[in-house]
């Protein structure tokens, strides 16, 4: 089975700043099989990329997914107040697994 | 607009199955796709459970395996999770969703139902 490590586990910002999400695969994902998902409390996760670096519709383009092979990251260009929530990574392969998440917080 | 929405009791005994169902709407199920449940929780996060397909083959989570049975009824258009033996550690938020397997990412969620293993 794929693990998924996110880092950091919390990211303490300000509105405005720069947010880098990681998320390393323990093997390669050739697939290129890796979604993106935003998660406020009381809510379902949101999608925001999948195959690595499509965005979903309705996203704000302050919102980047790159990444290729076992390395993954997310980047919000600059943090509106409504980002601040739990980022998770997602291998949609044939063994489904998540990251622990990373909380962006103020 | 595609909607799911799970039903099922909230509270399960000990040692006894819990059972969900998810009803589709705005999506024939049998249009395509794999169908799905995640559960959440505070120590284990987001954790994959079972998908099953419009064809009703399915794929578990291999920790859950024996435990898990998954069906689909594409004339009620729902789809549902058998988890038997349950235990304290079965309490979580139980999700159901549209792919999450196989190359189909998650696009599409149910609002999610606290399901208590409690006797």
């Amino acid at each position: 089975e794929i693990v998924l490590t996110q880092s950091p586990g919390t990211l303490s910002l300000s509105p405005g700043e720069r947010a880098t999400l990681s998320c390393r695969a323990s093997q390669y994902l050739n697939s290129g099989y890796l979604a993106w998902y935003q998660q406020k409390p009381g809510q379902a996760p949101r999608l925001l990329y999948f195959d690595t670096s499509i965005r979903a519709t309705g996203i704000p383009d302050r919102f980047s997914g790159t990444g290729s092979g076992a390395v993954f990251t997310l980047t919000i260009s600059r943090l509106e107040p409504e980002d601040f929530a739990v980022y998770y990574c997602h291998h949609y392969g044939d063994s489904p697994t998540f990251g622990q998440g990373t909380r962006v917080e103020i | 607009q595609v909607q799911l929405q799970e039903s099922g009791p909230k509270v399960v005994q000990p040692s006894e199955a819990l059972s969900l169902t998810c009803s589709v709407s705005g999506y024939s199920i049998n249009s395509g796709y794999n169908w799905g449940w995640i559960r959440q929780t505070p120590g284990r996060g987001l954790e994959w459970i079972a998908s099953v397909s419009k064809a009703g083959g399915t794929a578990n989570s291999v920790s859950l395996r024996s435990r898990v049975t998954t069906t689909i009824d594409t004339s009620k258009n729902q789809f549902s999770l058998k988890l038997t033996s349950v235990n304290a550690s079965d309490t979580a938020v139980y999700f159901c969703v549209r792919g999450g397997i196989s190359g189909y990412t998650i696009d599409y969620w149910s609002q999610g139902t606290l399901v208590t293993v409690s006797s």
